[in-house]
């Protein structure tokens, strides 16, 4: 069974950076599409990326297009996510998610927290 | 974009009743549906996909229905553990959308 360890969550100012990293154990993380999924305080889900397994297709929301980067390391099984020009409303819980076959995120680690604020 | 609409927001019932949510798209997504699970503190869980198809382990008293633009999540008899806040998402699409929830709490 995958095991997602999200980190790099903290608090940033406005326009700041910040870079999440996501550690997959398990030998299925080079074979499947990775994703991040935020969820704003008391807030439902919101999708933010995805990258397929070899790292040559990426996909972004729009309110992150051009601010954030989401890149992976199969050699180390770790997935990335980028983040420049931080607003408020980027406060949320970045998941980082597993997707063995382009439809769902089947495995989901356990968030890390990115606070954006003065 | 696809708005994944989600109703009601809020379903109260009694342990041992049946649960049924409703998910509309604002186009058709032929069954291109998933459904989490999110209990307080915890990521999502992964319930349903292709509208009616169970994740592994995900008892049989869960099960999903429909197509093109109306979906079901149907829980035939809550259990305690089955307490939650429950996501429908689209991924017939990019971007993926999520409905905004709907929590089924103890009545």
């Amino acid at each position: 069974e995958v095991q997602l360890v999200e980190s790099g969550g903290g608090l940033v100012q406005p326009g700041g950076s910040l870079r999440l990293s996501c550690a997959a154990s398990g030998s299925t993380f080079s074979s499947s599409w990775m994703h991040w999924v935020r969820q704003a305080p008391g807030k439902g889900l919101v999708w933010v990326s995805r990258i397929n397994s070899d790292g040559s297709s990426r996909t972004y929301a729009d309110f992150v297009k051009g601010r954030f980067t989401i890149s992976r390391d199969n050699a180390k099984n770790t997935l990335s996510l980028q983040m420049n020009s931080l607003t408020a409303e980027d406060t949320a819980l970045y998941y980082c998610g597993r997707d063995l076959t382009g439809s769902v995120v089947d495995s989901w680690g356990q968030g890390t927290l990115v606070t954006v604020s003065s | 974009e696809i708005v994944m609409t989600q109703s009601p927001a809020t379903l109260s019932v009694s342990p041992g009743e049946r649960a049924t949510l409703s998910c509309r798209a604002s186009q058709s997504i032929s069954s291109s549906v998933a459904w989490y699970q999110q209990k307080p503190g915890q990521a999502p869980k992964f319930v349903i996909y292709g509208a009616s198809t169970r994740a592994p382990g995900i008892p049989a008293r869960f099960s999903g229905s429909g197509s093109g633009t109306e979906f079901t999540l149907t829980i035939s008899s809550l259990q305690s553990e089955d307490f939650a806040v429950y996501y429908c998402q689209q991924y017939n699409y990019w971007p993926w959308t999520f409905g905004q929830g709907t929590k089924v709490e103890i009545k």
